[in-house]
This record gives structure tokens, C-alpha cells and sequence, in this order.
């Protein structure tokens, strides 16, 4: 079966503090894909990053970066001196190839960055 | 990338009355959106997935009866909640696949509609 577990509930940081969002995924797929959406205030999930299973190269984009680990079906995601706009609940997910189109969601962390 | 425009963003209707929610895809054509569900603080869940021009496929333990799937056009899919009750109060939220179709391409979301029963 497959499962996304993210153990953070809700973090709480001062501005301009790193942090990072804990992701741990199960499945049986050898090929599968993993995302990361964010979910400010307004709803709405904004696309933050896909990696799929051969690619373990470690990404960086800007203040956001995400470290991918097979070996212990990790997937985190690192904001470098947040920012209050960084304020948001922030969901792991995973997609498989048996059902392509059927993410599984952990049940998300909510980061809240003090001024 | 995908535009999915959703609506109405917030209903408030009494029990027993149906609700109808549209999501529609801005920039290209979708054979295929899904509809998820979210409870408060809560993960989202995939109730089903429409497909332009056959019927809708409905996630284990979701009611296809009560929860109606129209996906009328390549741009638009509308979920109606029938006999709407209490417990049907959550956040509904529509996605489109990119380009269109049920890939492990990104998802883009609609901006959601909060349901609230009385």
C-alpha cells in the first residue's frame, strides 16, 4: 500500500530561520513520483516540485531546496531564511505508476513564520 | 501552465438542498480533472475522477449517487452535492492534470469551494 507520512504537524519559526518539512513516503512501485504543494490561506495548492524515483539529485530553487533519499524513503523540504509569505500548510505527495493519476497526500504540516 | 478556475469559492446552504460546484480548465482542453476532499487540518482525498464524455470514477466509499460528476465539455466538470447534510460540510477541490490528461504530471489546482451544510 502506499502512504505518505509527514510526523510534523505544525512548526512554528522566527522569520529569517531555516526549517525543514519532514517527509516519508511507502510504496511498492520501483517507479513513482513525489511532489510537494503548497496551500496558503486563499486554498488554492500551488505546485512546488515533482522528483520521480531515479533521480535522487538533491534540487535547489532559491530559498526552497529538497532532499530526496531512497534509502530511507525521505523526501524533505528545506526553506532557508523563511519568510512570514512562507507562511502556509505545506503537503507531501506521491504518485505511483499503478495508478498514475491517484496522488497520495500526507496529511501535511503547518509551517507558521512569526515576524 | 494550467489555470483551473473553481466556483463559488464558499456556499452556505440548508440540509436536504443540492449544491453545484464548477471547476474549469483556463488554459487547454481536459479530458480528465479530479475532485478531491479535504476536512479541516486534514489531507486531501481523491473522491473521483471525471472524464470528459463517459462516466466518472468514483473512489472507493465515496457515493457516486450523492455526489454527481458532469464533465460536460473538455473545459468543464461540475460536482453537484445531492441532499446535501452536515457531515457533507468540507472543502472540495478540482485539479487538472498538466496537459490535460491523468499523468504523474504536476496536478494544478482549482482555489476550492468550502461547503458548509446547516
Amino acid at each position: 500500500a502506499q502512504k505518505v507520512t509527514q510526523a510534523q504537524t505544525e512548526i512554528s519559526v522566527v522569520e529569517k530561520e531555516d526549517v525543514t518539512l519532514d517527509c516519508v513516503y511507502e510504496t511498492r512501485d520501483t517507479t513513482y513520483y513525489l511532489f510537494w504543494y503548497k496551500q496558503p490561506p486563499s486554498g488554492e495548492l500551488v505546485f512546488l516540485i515533482r522528483r520521480n524515483s531515479f533521480d535522487e539529485q538533491n534540487e535547489i530553487s532559491g530559498r526552497y531546496s529538497w532532499n530526496f533519499q531512497k534509502s530511507t524513503s525521505s523526501f524533505n523540504f528545506t526553506i532557508t531564511a523563511s519568510q512570514v509569505v512562507d507562511s502556509a500548510v505545506y503537503f507531501c505527495a506521491l504518485s505511483g505508476v499503478s495508478g498514475t493519476y491517484k496522488y497520495i497526500f500526507g496529511t501535511g504540516t503547518r509551517l507558521k513564520v512569526l515576524a | 501552465g494550467a489555470v483551473v478556475s473553481q466556483h463559488p469559492s464558499r456556499v452556505i446552504c440548508k440540509s436536504g438542498t443540492s449544491v453545484k460546484i464548477e471547476c474549469r480548465s483556463l488554459d487547454f482542453q481536459a479530458t480528465t480533472m479530479f475532485w478531491y476532499r479535504q476536512f479541516p487540518k486534514q489531507s486531501l482525498m481523491l473522491m473521483a475522477t471525471s472524464n470528459e464524455g463517459s462516466k466518472a470514477t468514483y473512489e472507493q466509499g465515496v457515493e457516486k449517487d450523492k455526489f454527481l460528476i458532469n464533465h460536460a465539455s473538455l473545459t468543464l466538470s461540475t460536482l453537484t452535492v445531492t441532499s446535501a447534510h452536515p457531515e457533507d460540510s468540507s472543502f472540495y477541490i478540482c485539479s487538472v492534470g498538466d496537459r490535460g490528461y491523468s499523468t504523474n504530471e504536476k496536478l494544478f489546482f482549482g482555489s476550492g469551494t468550502q461547503l458548509s451544510v446547516l
